[in-house]
């Protein structure tokens, strides 16, 4: 039973278009929610988000949390052919009577984006 | 130049041979992780290891087993390697908690 679900698996857009990916969750002491971007190689970082409501922010890409909801979406203005990767979410979850450190994966979103 | 190495890229070997991968980080990290990545399944993490001798099952981790002893090194153990464990191998490590975790460039491992 996935525990992060991610959502489309698969998208086509054109160069300028805006997108949003979207990202819901269901784990057992969530701690945070990562985003990675993932080329034809290792994933990098993009955002880590823990508190509800605060938007992250980094040139074209921005993410929000919603805690009460359980989901996170992360929006990509202005898009542009260097944007098509595989879009990773990752739930981190542990506390009190569970392990740190443990992190759950949805399968990804692949974003393409024609000229 | 901070990174994590992973070696070998690239494996083909038979089932049953046992076989290691390693892994190490030159950035002083507590936290490192192994997870394989198969088509349509994104990543699933398989172990990974707050620090030192401290080690933890995670989605995947049936047929693996690794080893803590040293901070910077987090091998990963195929003691009978199964055509199932072929897949894309990353290694990860990061201050804790695991936020930007940096990625090794992967293994590419058949098991025929």
């Amino acid at each position: 039973e996935d525990k992060v679900v991610q959502s489309p698996l698969s998208l086509v857009v054109h160069e300028g278009d805006t997108v949003t990916l979207n990202c819901s969750y269901e784990v057992t002491n969530f701690r945070s929610l990562l985003w990675y971007k993932q080329e034809k190689k290792a994933p990098t970082f993009l955002f880590m988000l823990t508190s509800s409501g605060i938007e992250k922010k980094s040139g074209r890409l921005s993410s929000i949390l919603d805690k009460k909801e359980l989901f996170s979406i992360l929006n990509i203005t202005a898009t542009q052919t260097g944007d098509s990767a595989i879009y990773l979410c990752a739930v981190e979850a542990g506390g009190r009577g569970s392990t740190l450190g443990r992190l759950y994966f949805g399968r990804g979103t692949q974003l393409t984006v024609w000229p | 130049e901070a990174q994590v190495t992973q070696n070998p890229r690239y494996l083909i070997t038979v089932t049953g041979k046992k076989l290691t991968v390693t892994c190490s980080q030159n950035m002083n990290h507590e936290y490192m992780s192994w997870y394989r990545q198969d088509p349509g399944l994104g990543l699933r993490q398989i172990y990974y290891s707050m620090n030192v001798e401290v080690t933890d099952k995670g989605d995947v981790p049936e047929g693996y087993k690794v080893s803590r002893k040293e901070k910077r090194n987090f091998p990963l153990i195929l003691e009978s390697p199964s055509p199932n464990q072929t897949s894309l191998y990353f290694c990860a490590s990061s201050k804790y908690p695991p936020e930007t975790q940096y990625f090794g460039p992967g293994t590419r491992l058949l098991v025929l």
